[in-house]
């Protein structure tokens, strides 16, 4: 069974940093792109990020580049969003989500909560 | 980006109803277009991937169509588990795009 599991979440003053991660298991990671999605309250889905299966490429939304890094580790199976200068609108539940080849996403994980708030 | 735009965005139906909800994008996408249900605190599910293809498991009353900007899910005679939000994805460009949810309540 496909799993993905993320952790890290929490509260953090704007500014500060957070990395949140996605342990992946009941499939061959190291074979799969993988993508971050949020979620802000209330509000609609939006990309964030974009990993091909061993690292050697990312892509980032432009409202989040320069800030957050999408990086990976498949010997640990696992998925990472680095987040600096964090601000009050980087506040959303943040998804793992596996890429699926004829398109989109297939699986998610079910999110991890970041508030940036003072 | 490719603005994504999902009809309508909420619905009241009864079990047993049949129900439409729509997502039309900005510009053409092909077929580069799921539709997934999601239910709170739970991780959303894939229920038609490429417009119109069913995801291995997913019960065959959701069907999904179109191409080009307009697509349509479609569930006959809706049943208790399938009151929950709907949403749809555009993975045509980067960055992909989400509409912005049908949610699907009880009458």
């Amino acid at each position: 069974e496909v799993q993905l599991v993320e952790s890290g979440g929490g509260l953090v003053q704007p500014g500060g940093s957070l990395r949140l991660s996605c342990a992946a298991s009941g499939f061959t990671f190291s074979s799969y792109w993988m993508h971050w999605v949020r979620q802000p309250p209330g509000k609609g889905l939006m990309w964030i990020s974009r990993i091909n299966h061993d690292g050697t490429s990312t892509i980032h939304a432009d409202s989040v580049k320069g800030r957050f890094t999408i990086s990976r580790d498949n010997a640990k199976n696992t998925l990472y969003l680095q987040m600096i200068s964090l601000r009050a609108e980087d506040t959303a539940v943040y998804y793992c989500t596996r890429d699926y080849d004829p398109g989109g996403i297939d699986y998610w994980g079910q999110g991890a909560l970041v508030t940036v708030s003072s | 980006d490719i603005q994504m735009t999902q009809s309508p965005s909420s619905l009241s139906a009864s079990v047993g109803d049949r129900i439409t909800i729509t997502c039309r994008a900005g510009q053409s996408i092909n077929m580069y277009l799921n539709w997934y249900q999601h239910k709170p605190g739970k991780a959303p599910k894939l229920l038609i991937y490429t417009a119109s293809s069913l995801q291995s498991g997913v019960p065959s009353r959701f069907t999904g169509s179109g191409s080009g900007t307009d697509f349509t899910l479609t569930i006959t005679s809706l049943q208790p588990e399938d009151f929950a939000t709907y949403f749809c994805l555009q993975s045509y460009i980067i960055p992909w795009t989400f509409g912005q949810g049908t949610k699907v309540e009880i009458k």
